[in-house]
């Protein structure tokens, strides 16, 4: 089992709709949990992290965490096309459980694309 | 803050060869990263600095790989005798005291021919 998981899609979206990203991972001592977009030919860049179970909201992000099921999820609400990227998923273990507390594992990405 | 800045963006070499790659992070964070992302997949950890004392290299790097961070400043990446799979492009990443919220650069995109 590959310790981040995500649908590498192309998930594809009309301009406006909810775009709905999801990753699933495999190590119960993951901490910190993170998207990050990546436009083609670009450097991956932070949009939104996550610390605790429940919804975190950031204007038109909602990222969504839920250790219980080993899952994370992404919200885009009124979708643009300058939303078509690729969305990484990406987890830390954290100090306390015995791993490295600086090391990202990424997911493979999900490409999003928002028609007009 | 003029954001991580990697050189050069593009390499070309043939098999065998030996290169450098360099990374300027931003001027405040003292800790540093190499990832490796080949198309189609996420970021892969290769090493990390903080200030000038490399703490993890990844167990997927050959010793073929060496990467240093002298003064805690900038620092460079070496692949000596490069193979067709090291073709990649090569992330620098800087963080601030907050480890996880990585600031990538643009990368150096390698071809080995």
């Amino acid at each position: 089992q590959k310790e981040v998981e995500q649908n590498s899609g192309p998930l594809s979206v009309p301009e406006g709709a909810i775009a709905s990203l999801n990753c699933t991972y495999s190590d119960r001592g993951s901490q910190s949990f993170f998207w990050y977009r990546q436009y083609s030919g670009k450097s991956p860049e932070l949009i939104m992290s996550i610390y605790s179970n429940g919804d975190k909201e950031d204007g038109r992000f909602t990222a969504q965490l839920n250790k219980a099921s080993q899952y994370v999820s992404l919200l885009i609400r009124d979708s643009q096309p300058s939303d078509s990227a690729t969305y990484l998923c990406a987890v830390n273990r954290g100090w306390d459980s015995g791993g490295s507390n600086y090391k990202l594992t990424f997911g493979k990405g999900t490409l999003l694309t928002v028609n007009p | 803050d003029t954001g991580v800045s990697q050189n050069p963006r593009h390499k070309i070499t043939k098999r065998g060869q030996n290169v450098t790659f360099r990374c300027d992070p931003i001027s405040e964070h003292n800790r540093l990263y190499w990832y490796r992302q080949t198309l189609g997949q996420g970021p892969e950890f290769l090493t990390y600095f903080q200030n000038e004392a490399q703490l993890e290299k990844s167990r997927l790097l050959s010793d073929r790989f060496s990467a240093e961070r002298p003064k805690g400043s900038f620092s460079t990446l070496e692949i000596q005798r490069t193979e067709q799979g090291d073709s990649a492009m090569y992330l620098c990443a800087s963080s601030p005291k907050v480890p996880e919220k990585l600031f990538f650069g643009s990368g150096t995109q390698l071809s080995v021919l």
